[in-house]
């Protein structure tokens, strides 16, 4: 089946520590993206990535890195440096038919 | 920039129609999104616009009005199950196809 995976589903993570939050797409899509979600809000983009070895900081990048050595993978560091990092992120692909993105079940970050 | 207004919150009950509206402020436009989201979950999307008038799939419309940067979701016999968070979502700011969402409506239906 085709799709995007995120793992983990929960992490915690103490103050002060880096944390990496997977993204794997097997849809060939080109671009994929990464998005911040807070309790009651919508969805702010933080990095995003047209093709491979190529991405670009969105509205809130501050904090964050990424990577896009495979198609398949995107990659996402929280680092020490973002000040409140507890939220829901979620990784997108995009088809571009129609502008479609498809998103993984998404990683709930809490800093402890 | 961009930027997406919609209503917070809307209550219906099971069999009503209801519509939620967008407004949104660009620059560089090509299409308007909707998005549905269950507590908890992931969005999935639902239905695109790209140029103006009504998109139908299903229970569910989308309709569009550039030349008023206005567009809405129609959703036809609710259902419990559609009880959800709806975003309408904007692509297309100069050099950036990234969407850029509104803030989210909050659909309850009641029995």
């Amino acid at each position: 089946d085709g799709g995007i995976t995120q793992s983990p589903k929960y992490l915690f993570r103490k103050e002060g520590q880096n944390v990496t939050l997977s993204c794997e797409q097997n849809l060939n899509h080109d671009a994929m993206y990464w998005y911040r979600q807070d309790p009651g809000q919508g969805l702010r983009l933080i990095y995003y990535s047209q093709i491979v070895n190529d991405f670009q900081k969105g509205d809130i990048a501050e904090g964050y890195s990424v990577s896009r050595e495979k198609k398949e993978s995107f990659p996402l560091t929280v680092t020490s440096a973002q000040k409140n990092p507890t939220a829901f992120y979620l990784c997108a692909s995009e088809d571009r038919v129609g502008d479609t993105q498809y998103f993984g079940p998404g990683t709930r970050l809490t800093v402890l | 920039g961009q930027s997406l207004e919609q209503p917070s919150e809307v209550t219906a009950v099971e069999g009503a129609i209801v519509q939620i509206n967008c407004t949104y402020q660009t620059s560089g436009f090509y299409g308007l999104s909707w998005y549905q989201q269950h507590d908890g979950g992931a969005p999935t999307f639902l239905s695109y616009n790209g140029l103006d008038g009504l998109e139908e799939t299903g229970r569910f419309s989308s309709f569009l009005s550039r030349s008023d940067s206005y567009g809405y979701l129609l959703l036809q016999e609710l259902q419990m199950k559609d009880s959800a968070s709806y975003f309408c979502a904007v692509g297309g700011n100069t050099g950036r196809r990234a969407l850029t969402f509104g803030s989210g409506t909050r659909l309850q239906v009641q029995p």
